[in-house]
């Protein structure tokens, strides 16, 4: 049984350019939700997906955006990238409100 | 809103010692808690959660916390550390129904032969 899994793994961008991060969830599983990791923090919640709809939403400017799709699948978006957005990204699924499993993330350098 | 703090942001110990990582949480509900290791480079693996009922929850390795309500604290310990032990772990608590997690910083764990 796969578990949860991301790409890319690592990804450089510059100032100013978008990205667009992918997440697969667990068998299963109907929600997704997504953390930003930055270098020696614990994980802050940026949203979660449920139903292709954001049913959840952290602290995070507008240029946080993310989709779900009806295979549950999903991907985080951040436009007009700053330095500060380097980080690790996870994504975790769940079915609904139980248990969160993680993904390895997508390491992102903003330069 | 919810709050974990984790005291210490580094713990070393040696192999075969007792291992005692602190976690105490706010939240204004009764909260769900969790323990969870990273490795290097890696995503987070649950070892241990706390929703109702028994208050000592057993984990995966060999690990396990105590939910104390009184003390606000869900301190994850193991009685006889391993190398392999040595890992970033993060307490997480979030509200019961919902599953937006709240983290603390983190305790490096390092384990000296």
């Amino acid at each position: 049984d796969a578990g949860v899994t991301q790409s890319p793994t690592h990804l450089i961008k510059t100032r100013g350019q978008q990205v667009t991060l992918r997440c697969s969830p667990k068998s299963g599983h109907d929600t997704v939700s997504w953390y930003q990791q930055a270098l020696g923090q614990g994980p802050q919640f940026i949203f979660q997906y449920y139903e292709e709809e954001e049913r959840q939403r952290g602290n995070f400017p507008d240029r946080f955006s993310g989709h779900q799709f009806p295979n549950y699948s999903s991907e985080l978006n951040v436009n007009a990238l700053l330095l500060g957005d380097s980080a690790l990204y996870l994504c975790a699924s769940s079915r609904e409100t139980d248990t969160q499993y993680f993904g390895p993330g997508t390491r992102l350098t903003v330069l | 809103a919810q709050s974990v703090t984790q005291l210490g942001s580094h713990v070393s110990v040696s192999e075969g010692a007792l291992v005692l990582l602190r976690c105490n949480y706010s939240s204004s509900v009764p909260p769900y808690l969790f323990w969870y290791v990273q490795y290097p480079n890696q995503g987070l693996q649950l070892l241990l959660k706390y929703t109702t009922g028994a208050t000592l929850v057993k984990g995966i390795n060999g690990f396990e916390a105590e939910f104390k309500k009184s003390e606000t604290s869900f301190h994850l310990t193991k009685p006889s550390a391993h190398m392999s032990d040595a890992a970033e772990y993060l307490c997480a608590v979030s509200e019961r129904g919902f599953q937006k997690l709240v983290f603390g910083t983190g305790t490096r764990l390092l384990v000296s032969p």
